[in-house]
């Protein structure tokens, strides 16, 4: 089944505890991206890649990293998780960066920093 | 700031009617993307469009790039429809980015 996978669906961390997203596509689509959804925000772009080795930073990327060593795969890095970064995370995919490609969204992850 | 707005906010409806969500924009874009997001958290992909119309069974979506404005329609609407509908675009190009409105929190009562 065609899907992008998320881990954890839900974590609950403290302030400072580094932590990792993962983030995964089976679909060998070359581009993928991390959003951040807040309420009354809606969904914010943190960073995407265009294809391996190639990121680049999306609307809110402060105290994010990314990396994109393999095409399936696009981990969300919180090297000093702070309680603003309390939100739902999606990961998406689409086959490339062309503006008509359709994107495939993963289930979220629920990050609340204590 | 955001590029993207979206009207209503909320809306809530009888099951059976006919239902509008607006999208405008305020930059020239190649091609909008309307999602749908469940009660659940979980976002699909509905259109994508450049110009004129898109139908994918009740619901219909139209842009005109000229005014930067899209709409979705929902026809004979039904509870199942209950979701936020999110508008957005990307940058062509070689842009990346990918720019959201805030959604529209649709209701519909049986």
């Amino acid at each position: 089944e065609a899907q992008v996978t998320q881990n954890p669906r839900y974590l609950i961390t403290v302030t400072g505890k580094k932590l990792t997203v993962t983030c995964s596509q089976n679909m060998n689509h070359e581009y993928m991206s991390w959003y951040r959804q807040d309420p009354g925000l809606g969904l914010r772009q943190i960073y995407y890649s265009m294809n391996v080795e190639v990121t680049d930073k999306g609307d809110v990327p402060e105290g994010y990293k990314v990396s994109r060593k393999e095409k399936r795969n696009f981990p969300l890095i919180l090297e000093s998780p702070s309680p603003n970064q309390t939100s739902l995370y999606f990961c998406a995919s689409s086959l490339s960066a062309r503006v008509y490609n359709e994107q495939f969204f993963g289930p979220g992850t629920r990050l609340t920093v204590l | 700031k955001n590029e993207v707005e979206q009207s209503p906010q909320n809306l809530t409806a009888q099951e059976g009617e006919f239902i509008t969500i607006n999208c405008s924009y305020s930059v020239g874009i190649s091609a909008l993307h309307w999602l749908q997001q469940h009660p659940g958290g979980g976002i699909v992909s509905l259109f994508m469009l450049s110009s004129g119309k898109k139908k994918h069974g009740r619901l219909i979506a139209t842009i005109n790039i000229q005014e930067k404005h899209s709409s979705l329609h929902i026809t004979a609407s039904h509870p199942r429809d209950s979701a936020v509908y999110i508008c957005g675009w990307r940058g062509g190009g070689s842009q990346g980015n990918l720019i959201f409105g805030k959604g529209t929190k649709l209701s519909v009562k049986p």
